[in-house]
């Protein structure tokens, strides 16, 4: 049982340069969700999936799309990347949406030069 | 009214020390109020839990303390040590709808 799993673990990229960070878990929860982590800014959500099929914006979605590809997975992409998005990216998921329990992963250290 | 506000940002303590991290929130809609531990290189983990309807949890050396009245919450470590150093999230979450993380407090306990 290998919970919430993520790759890359570390990633640079070139302003402008795409990629994708992808996501699984493997408790059948329904919820996926995508954070980013800011020294002094806590967690904060980017997209969330309530179930297989629907996706909406977080707190902080502007240069980000999400695929919920099925049950088990959900993938972060960045089509153009800045410097404002180097930080450290976040996967977790949830039996339900709202479920105070949430698994995350081990996250990707993501610099933008 | 959707923010949790959390203090304080950073915490230094000598081992032994009782350790306090505050939450307050506004939203009265709020059902459960869970706590993260976050250690260096890793992903946030669950603590500890409280539903509003208890003024107090306590799970081995953690404690959470609940003021419903006052829309407050907060965590204590009892007998702290070096080992539970590490960046504390208070939370709070609505029945299918979002949680909403407090910003973090980062603690560091003395040997």
């Amino acid at each position: 049982n290998a919970g919430v799993t993520q790759t890359p673990k570390f990633q640079v990229l070139k302003t402008g340069q795409s990629m994708t960070l992808q996501c699984a878990q493997d408790m059948n929860h329904n919820s996926m969700y995508w954070y980013r982590q800011d020294p002094g800014m806590g967690l904060r959500l980017i997209y969330y999936s309530a179930s297989e099929g629907t996706t909406d914006k977080g707190e902080v979605p502007n240069g980000y799309n999400v695929s919920r590809l099925n049950k088990r997975e959900f993938s972060l992409r960045l089509e153009s990347a800045a410097p404002s998005q180097t930080s450290v990216y976040f996967c977790a998921s949830s039996a339900r949406q709202g479920f105070y329990e949430q698994y995350f992963g081990p996250g990707t250290r993501l610099t933008v030069t | 009214q959707q923010q949790v506000k959390q203090s304080p940002q950073s915490l230094i303590v000598q081992k032994g020390g009782i350790p306090i991290i505050n939450c307050a929130y506004e939203n009265t809609a709020f059902d459960y109020f869970p706590w993260y531990q976050q250690f260096p290189g890793k992903g946030p983990a669950l603590l500890i839990a409280i539903r509003p309807d208890v003024s107090e949890k306590k799970e081995g050396r953690f404690t959470i303390s609940f003021n419903k009245s006052a829309k407050q919450f907060s965590l204590h470590i009892m007998d702290s040590q070096p080992g539970d150093s590490a960046t504390y999230f208070c939370a709070a979450s609505n029945r299918d709808d979002k949680i909403i993380f407090g910003k973090g407090t980062r603690l560091h306990i003395l040997p």
